[in-house]
């Protein structure tokens, strides 16, 4: 099931500025990871941050993760034309051996020129 | 290396007609996943295999039969089409613990 729940569902932002989404889940995890889908595309990797870590950086994505509170941001800087995408959280919960990973519904990001 | 492939790209079935959708990956993955998605919905999971010869139902497992009979490839069969199959489906692969890696995606539309 869909446990994973972004917000905002969507969002939409000037080119330059910062954009943030933030996702919340309910199990505790392994890794919670962030991904990107252009529109009818595949999805693709963005980062993976682990359950103890707190903050991880990939150029201009920034993902923190808390797990007290079981959330997750993901913050675009200085956000360009190319970055409007939806993009999704997905976790690995803790001791599942399959691997599957939880999915999210998604932000869908609109950058406006 | 190609990483994850998917055929075909698009289909039109009718109701009631039956069809195959092959995913391929070259890296070598243990653990393979077939998900649709809905129009401005997220990921839900059909079927995994965590192994060559080895199945399990996910999420959304009722109309879709699958077999991995080789490591590299898992196959997704829907017996008899409904229009409630039509959507993009996609495979994904994974080693363990780390990212998935995504097919482009089949688009199946069901007349």
């Amino acid at each position: 099931s869909q446990q994973g729940e972004e917000d905002p569902q969507a969002l939409s932002i000037q080119e330059g500025e910062n954009a943030t989404m933030n996702c919340s889940y309910k199990t505790s995890i392994n890794n919670l990871q962030w991904y990107r889908q252009n529109s009818g595309r595949g999805l693709v990797h963005l980062i993976l941050i682990r359950s103890n870590e707190r903050e991880k950086h990939s150029g201009r994505l920034r993902v923190t993760l808390d797990t007290s509170k079981k959330s997750s941001s993901l913050l675009i800087t200085a956000s360009r034309a190319a970055d409007t995408a939806s993009y999704f959280c997905a976790t690995d919960a803790w001791g599942d051996s399959n691997y599957q990973l939880i999915w999210g519904a998604g932000t869908k990001l609109i950058i406006k020129p | 290396n190609a990483g994850v492939t998917q055929t075909p790209k698009f289909r039109v079935l009718k109701t009631g007609q039956s069809m195959t959708l092959l995913c391929a990956q070259d890296m070598n993955h243990e653990y393979m996943y077939w998900y649709r998605q809905d129009p401005g919905m997220g990921l839900r999971l059909i079927h995994y295999s965590v192994g060559e010869g080895t199945t399990a139902k996910g999420e959304v497992p009722d109309g879709y039969n699958v077999s991995r009979l080789k490591k590299q490839n898992f196959l997704l069969g829907l017996e008899s089409a409904a229009p409630s199959q039509t959507s993009v489906y996609f495979c994904a692969s994974r080693l363990g613990w780390d990212e998935q890696f995504f097919g482009p995606g089949t688009r199946l539309t069901v007349l």
